[in-house]
C-alpha cells in the first residue's frame, strides 16, 4: 500500500540554524513528490516538487530536497532558518491510479524556531 | 492569476444537519480535489473532479457528495454529519497532473 511517513512530529531549531526533515515513502513506481507548508489556519503552499530527473530539488523560501530512491526518502533541507518558518510541513507523494491523481500525505512536522 | 478560493471560512453545525462547502479553482485549472484534514493530521483524499464528473474517490462513505460547474467551481457536501466530521476541509485545483494548488480551507465544527 502506498503511504508516507514523517518521523518526527515536533522539531525545534534556533534560528540561524540548519534544518532536515525526514519523509519516507511507499510506492511501486517511480513517484511524484512534493514539500507543502502549512501556517496556522491556511491551506498549504507548494515548496518543492520532484517528477524525474536531477534528484536534487530547489524550492521556495530557500529549501532544497534530495530524493534518494534506495533509501525511498525525500528530506527537506534549509541551511539557515529564519523566525517565519515556524509552520508544519507536509511531505506528500502523487499517485496515479485509474485515472485519478492524488496525493498521499504524511501526518506532518510542526517546526518551532527560537529566537 | 486568481489562487484557489473557498467559503465559508468556519462553519458550526449540528449533528445530522447537511453542510455544502464551495471553492473556486485558480484560473485556467479544470480539476478540482477535495481533502479532509482533522486536527493534527496529514490531509486526506476524499474525491476528485475533471469535466464535472467524479473520477476518484478516496475512503469516504456516500454522504459526501460533489459537484463541479462548467467554470470548474465546485461544491462538497455532506449528508447527516457526525461529530468526527468536524475537520479542515481543504479544495485544491490542478490542470492535468500538474501540482495541486490549495486554497485556505474552511473550517467545519459539527456539535
Amino acid at each position: 500500500a502506498q503511504s508516507v511517513t514523517q518521523p518526527d512530529i515536533h522539531i525545534t531549531v534556533s534560528e540561524g540554524a540548519s534544518l532536515e526533515l525526514r519523509c519516507n515513502y511507499s510506492y511501486g513506481a517511480t513517484p511524484y513528490l512534493f514539500w507543502y507548508v502549512q501556517s496556522p489556519g491556511q491551506g498549504l503552499q507548494l515548496l518543492l516538487k520532484y517528477f524525474s530527473g536531477d534528484t536534487l530539488v530547489q524550492g521556495i523560501k530557500g529549501f532544497e530536497a534530495e530524493f534518494k530512491r534506495s533509501q525511498s526518502s525525500f528530506n527537506l533541507r534549509k541551511p539557515s532558518v529564519h523566525w517565519s518558518d515556524a509552520a508544519e510541513y507536509f511531505c506528500a507523494v502523487g499517485t496515479l491510479t485509474s485515472g485519478t491523481y492524488k496525493y498521499i500525505f504524511g501526518t506532518g512536522t510542526r517546526l518551532k524556531v527560537l529566537a | 492569476e486568481t489562487g484557489v478560493t473557498q467559503s465559508p471560512t468556519h462553519l458550526i453545525k449540528t449533528r445530522g444537519q447537511q453542510v455544502t462547502l464551495r471553492c473556486s479553482s485558480q484560473s485556467g485549472h479544470n480539476t478540482v480535489s477535495w481533502y479532509q484534514q482533522a486536527l493534527g493530521q496529514g490531509p486526506q483524499f476524499i474525491f476528485q473532479y475533471y469535466r464535472e464528473e467524479e473520477n476518484g474517490r478516496g475512503n469516504f462513505p456516500p454522504r459526501f457528495s460533489g459537484l463541479q460547474f462548467p467554470n470548474y467551481s465546485s461544491e462538497l457536501n455532506v449528508n447527516a454529519l457526525e461529530l468526527d466530521d468536524s475537520a479542515l476541509y481543504l479544495c485544491a485545483s490542478s490542470r492535468d497532473n500538474s501540482p495541486l494548488h490549495f486554497g485556505n480551507g474552511t473550517r467545519l465544527t459539527v456539535t
